[in-house]
């Protein structure tokens, strides 16, 4: 079946303008996690969702980052005036549900560029 | 909190030779652990991952890696590298229980010369 699709794959952007970026799961898995990957810093967890809701937000970097979940299925995050150094891609990352022996299958990543 | 080292931040081999990837973790508890790999323009795949049981854990592509409590380490290896294993290297870690919360090192990128 489809993996975890992500979109869009590049997005170019002037600071201070929103962006939204949009992950669709592997269909079936409940867990669905976000991950920023910048130059030189690893990957650093967002924001994980089980179903619908978001049980741990602790790695949102600030108030303009925020995210949703809709129908256990497709989730978008959206960062609202950007800045220079929210660019980073953006991996999303979904799983089985709630056992830490799921594995996490990641999809391609969303390039963020804000000028 | 949990965290990853990972002291190598570029390693170059030549194609053939024995490779070791080293991840050093931090966590009070017994950890999840895993080895991603990121070859340029795709996403992470998992190599393989240790949970609990035998300490030495087969994976993919011809990885193992050993996981070693009283050193707090989790070493990737293969014994003859080849050319298409040249990518980036992330070691993780999971909190035992719960939901994966999953910290990643800072990865290690892998040159392979012919």
């Amino acid at each position: 079946g489809a993996g975890v699709s992500q979109s869009p794959s590049n997005k170019v952007t002037e600071k201070g303008k929103d962006v939204e970026l949009r992950c669709d799961p592997i269909s079936g898995h409940t867990a669905l996690y976000w991950y920023r990957q910048s130059l030189g810093q690893g990957l650093e967890f967002l924001i994980y969702f089980q179903g619908n809701s978001a049980p741990d937000k602790s790695g949102l970097p600030s108030d303009r980052f925020s995210a949703e979940r809709t129908g256990g299925s497709v989730s978008t995050l959206t960062i609202q005036r950007t800045q220079q150094e929210d660019s980073a891609v953006y991996l999303c990352a979904s799983s089985l549900g709630l056992a830490g022996t799921n594995e996490q299958f990641f999809g391609p990543g969303t390039r963020l560029t804000v000028l | 909190a949990q965290s990853v080292t990972q002291p190598d931040i570029h390693i170059t081999v030549s194609e053939g030779a024995s490779l070791e990837l080293r991840c050093n973790y931090s966590y009070g508890a017994t950890p999840y652990l895993f080895w991603y790999v990121q070859s340029p323009g795709q996403g992470l795949q998992l190599l393989l991952k240790y949970f609990s049981g035998d300490t030495l854990v087969q994976g993919i592509k011809g990885f193992e890696a050993e996981f070693k409590r009283s050193q707090s380490s989790f070493n990737l290896r293969k014994p003859s590298v080849h050319w298409s294993d040249a990518a980036e290297y992330f070691c993780a870690v999971g909190a035992s229980g719960g939901y994966q919360k999953v910290t990643f090192g800072i990865g290690t990128k892998l040159q392979v010369i012919p």
